[in-house]
């Protein structure tokens, strides 16, 4: 079935150094790909997306990168800050047209001061 | 309004109760989820509403019931709950379920525990 998988499941920074979280999906279909951030207790939030059409997004601090070819997208976070620190999940937008998102397993940030 | 917003924010109910979720967007989205989500975990979806209509019904439990009283309402039954079934349970909505205006945008959630 359709499978997002999401690396790395922990990742710990210094404030200020870059973030990298990589994601793959199995469903070629796939055309769209949220990013949410979801703080202790709190909401998960929509930070950034991208669609099949783009190879790259970026807003401020924050970047996401497609390859299509290789089924892959990743979240760039670069001058990272102690409030980055969350849980961020990836998810990929399935084929069909339901809505249906699929999730990766998260990954936990810790920036440190 | 450019909020879900959902009640209560807490609840603490009995194998044997009956209660219901309530969420609640004013954005003009005809697209809205229930979700499911256990510490650590990611959402994991049971239910999709799509102009009012039930289109995805993932295997949910028959003590989940799920109601679309207008666009912008969503409820969640909830009737025999085990204590397994405790999570924080998410609604989120969209402005149609495809192509451009398919982004997902999450409420608060419920955090609910079956003692």
């Amino acid at each position: 079935g359709e499978n997002v998988e999401q690396h790395p499941s922990t990742l710990s920074v210094q404030e200020g150094d870059s973030a990298v979280i990589k994601c793959t999906y199995s469903d070629s279909a796939s055309n769209y790909f949220p990013w949410y951030k979801q703080e202790l207790g709190k909401r998960p939030q929509l930070i950034i997306d991208i669609r099949s059409n783009v190879g790259e997004k970026k807003d401020q601090r924050i970047a996401v990168t497609l390859n299509k070819t290789a089924k892959h997208f990743s979240l760039h976070i670069t001058e990272t800050q102690p409030e980055d620190s969350a849980v961020y999940f990836c998810a990929a937008h399935g084929s069909s047209n339901t809505g249906k998102l699929i999730f990766g397993q998260g990954t936990t940030l810790q920036v440190k001061p | 309004d450019t909020e879900v917003t959902q009640t209560p924010k807490h609840l603490v109910m009995g194998m044997t109760n009956k209660k219901s979720l309530k969420c609640e967007q004013h954005m003009g989205h005809r697209a809205m989820y229930w979700y499911k989500q256990k510490a650590k975990k990611p959402p994991e979806l049971m239910f999709v509403y799509s102009y009012e209509k039930l289109s995805i019904n993932e295997s949910v439990p028959s003590r989940f019931s799920p109601e679309c009283p207008n666009s912008s309402l969503l409820n969640l039954h909830l009737h025999a709950l085990q204590p397994e079934d405790s999570a924080l349970y998410l609604c989120a909505s969209s402005l149609r379920t495809s192509g451009s205006g398919n982004e997902q945008f999450f409420g608060p959630g419920t955090r609910l525990t079956v003692l």
